[in-house]
């Protein structure tokens, strides 16, 4: 079965502080994808990042980074030198490879409340 | 134009009326979502439509009814609802209906049913 795993379920930090949220998946799956998805408190999600299960290169875009290794089945989000905007509810999120009968659904963890104070 | 544009943003409605949920977008995507958020939970599909064709229903009561009267627009249809159903609900569309797309959502509409 997959499963995603957000264990922080709130985080606080003081504005430029560095924080990592983590997230660990299961699945049996060789071809699967990674996502990071951003939900302020406006409601919608805004799609971060997505990664495929072949490419386990990290990426960097500003002040976001992501950690992606498949022998510990983690995807993890670092944001450096935080700010009050990045206050919002993050999710990680698994989806199968379509094809061969999967669905392509999403699988989302259950979300770390960030919280950046001034 | 890269949005996906929700009405109402807000809706309280009693358990004998019927209703309907708006969804709109103009990317060309060919996939669209119905997604149900409690507070403080992560989202759950309901339904997907591919290519204006329900692909995905998520075991949802027949309370919510789902339209695709084309492309770019995608309808909840709401009669009948419980108190339990009071949630965000979130609409989103893709490019297409596989695991590597990334989706768009829109702001949601914050449902209460009294």
């Amino acid at each position: 079965a997959q499963k995603v795993t957000q264990a922080q379920t709130e985080i606080s930090v003081v504005e430029k502080e560095d924080v990592t949220l983590d997230c660990v998946y299961e699945t049996r799956d060789t071809t699967y994808y990674l996502f990071w998805y951003k939900q302020p408190p406006s409601g919608e999600l805004v799609f971060l990042i997505r990664r495929n299960s072949f490419d386990e290169q990290n990426e960097i875009s500003g002040r976001y980074s992501w950690n992606f290794q498949k022998s510990t089945s983690s995807f993890n989000f670092t944001i450096t030198a935080s700010q009050v905007v990045d206050s919002a509810v993050y999710f990680c999120a698994l989806s199968e490879a379509h094809g061969s009968g999967n669905t392509g659904k999403l699988i989302f963890g259950q979300g770390t409340t960030l919280q950046v104070k001034p | 134009d890269t949005e996906v544009t929700q009405t109402p943003k807000h809706l309280v409605m009693g358990m004998t009326n019927k209703k309907s949920l708006k969804c709109e977008q103009h990317m060309g995507h060919r996939a669209m979502y119905w997604y149900k958020q409690k507070a403080k939970k992560p989202p759950e599909l309901m339904f997907v439509y591919s290519y204006e064709k329900l692909s995905i229903n998520e075991s949802v009561p027949s309370r919510f009814s789902p339209e695709c009267p084309n492309s770019s627009l995608l309808n909840l249809h709401l009669h009948a609802l419980q108190p339990e159903d009071s949630a965000l609900y979130l609409c989103a569309s893709s490019l297409d209906r596989v695991g590597n797309e990334k989706l768009f959502f829109g702001s949601g509409t914050q449902l209460s049913v009294l």
